[in-house]
């Protein structure tokens, strides 16, 4: 039962162009959906992050959007960077519990 | 400000051991979370303490994995005995409490 699908397992994007990575949710109960972001050997970082009550959040040149009738997330990032190569998370959570449930990553490459 | 501690970084073991890794939160973080990623695969929360108390721990196979937290600082996680579909990156996150989650560099578990 897989509650959180990003069905692109990698992307790649001319540097300065616009990068869409998108993620799909089963559950309706999820209170926020946070984006983080790994690079090999190291630990995820945070991201970005939206509350269900929000359909736009941005910080830079990066923005999520959540359609919670679509029950579907998207970060854009504009302008990529060669820097923002990495695997993406999404990661929907319930605001009682601190529980994130992850999708399985979107591997992002920016191309000089 | 110090991030996650984890160690050991990376680990080989042959299946039926018995392996042990360790985490120390951020300075100050109430909550600690142990998570399981297999390559390919998002990561899975096995087990999240608040302080010293389990929180949730559904996903823990409690047969072979045991964890601890004592003084709610510092916590353990074990695996005894291990078996091939162990093998995967460990990942100790901790929060102040059920807000941004800001994870170690993990440990690269290989069992053969």
């Amino acid at each position: 039962d897989q509650q959180v699908k990003q069905n692109s397992p990698s992307l790649s994007v001319q540097e300065g162009r616009i990068s869409i990575l998108n993620c799909d949710y089963t559950n309706s109960m999820f209170d926020y959906f946070l984006w983080y972001k790994k690079y090999p050997a190291e630990g995820p970082t945070f991201l970005i992050s939206i509350s269900s009550i929000k359909d736009k959040n941005e910080d830079g040149r990066f923005t999520v959007f959540l359609n919670k009738s679509a029950k579907h997330l998207s970060l854009h990032i504009v302008p990529s960077q060669p820097g923002d190569s990495a695997v993406y998370f999404c990661a929907p959570g319930y605001n009682q519990g601190g529980k994130l449930i992850f999708g399985q990553g979107t591997e992002l490459s920016v191309k000089p | 400000e110090a991030g996650v501690a984890q160690s050991p970084r990376y680990k080989i073991i042959e299946k039926r051991q018995s392996v042990a890794f360790w985490c120390n939160p951020i300075s100050g973080h109430a909550t600690l979370y142990w998570y399981q990623q297999i390559l390919g695969q998002g990561p899975k929360l096995l087990i999240q303490f608040q302080n010293n108390g389990v929180v949730d721990d559904s996903q823990l196979p409690k047969d072979r994995f045991s964890a601890e937290r004592l003084k709610g600082v510092d916590s353990t996680l074990k695996i005894q005995p291990a078996k091939l579909e162990d093998s995967a990156v460990y990942l100790c996150a901790s929060s102040k409490l059920t807000d941004t989650q800001y994870f170690g560099p993990g440990t690269r578990l290989t069992v053969l």
